[in-house]
């Protein structure tokens, strides 16, 4: 069975760094890209970037580029996402997600979210 | 960006009644060479992630109920739920691939009447 699991509530002040958390056990990590998507209070979800852990390409989206950095550990099958800085503005909920096999920006499992809330 | 819109935002129907989804694409996302449409219908219930209903505009996903149908090719495109069941109240979500970035619909509210 395909499982993400994500790391827990954050709650940070603005400018203080951050990283995220998902783990992955169920299929072969090395063989899929695996991504982000932010899902700001009301709104749709958007696409922020992948990677393939095998070699670590990176592909963002480039609304985020710059911002963010996608990371993936293989000997841990665990994917990251690092924000150096926060602002207010990335007050959302994040996801995680495997792709599916054979495109770019189609996720076909998703972790269970990681609420982000940054807050002077 | 490709700019994806879905009509209406929100809608009520009857149980058993069905339910239908337009979603709206800015440019087309059919794939000439393999002649698919890179889009996608996810379901949202509240504090929970996004679920892949359909891919390729028509392919339910495994596990998903065949009330679930997807439809359309280019720029237009349909999710109907032919019998509402109670257990499909949820936000949907229509999502290209087509190119980067892959960009989501607004969202429609799917009620009981």
């Amino acid at each position: 069975e395909v499982q993400l699991v994500q790391s827990g509530p954050e709650v940070k002040k603005p400018g203080e760094s951050l990283k995220i958390t998902c783990k992955t056990s169920g299929y072969s990590f090395t063989s899929y890209w695996i991504g982000w998507v932010r899902q700001m209070p009301g709104k749709g979800p958007e696409w922020m970037g992948i990677i393939y852990p095998r070699d670590s390409e990176t592909r963002y989206s480039p609304s985020f580029e710059g911002h963010v950095t996608i990371s993936a550990d293989k000997s841990t099958n665990t994917a990251y996402l690092h924000w150096s800085s926060l602002e207010a503005s990335d007050t959302a909920v994040y996801y995680c997600g495997k792709v599916y096999g054979g495109t770019y920006y189609l996720f076909d499992f998703w972790g269970q979210g990681t609420l982000v809330t940054v807050s002077s | 960006d490709i700019v994806m819109i879905q009509s209406p935002d929100s809608l009520a129907v009857s149980l058993g009644e069905r339910a239908t989804i337009n979603c709206e694409s800015s440019q087309s996302v059919l794939y000439s060479s393999n002649n698919k449409n890179h889009l996608a219908w996810y379901q949202q219930k509240p504090g929970q992630p996004p679920k892949l209903l359909i891919s390729w505009a028509s392919t339910r996903e495994s596990g998903v109920p065949d009330r679930f149908s997807g439809s359309g090719s280019g720029t237009d495109f349909t999710l109907t739920i032919s019998s509402l069941q109670a257990e499909d109240v949820a936000l949907y979500y229509c999502q290209q691939y087509f190119v980067s970035p892959g960009t989501f619909g607004q969202g429609t509210k799917v009620e009981i009447k």
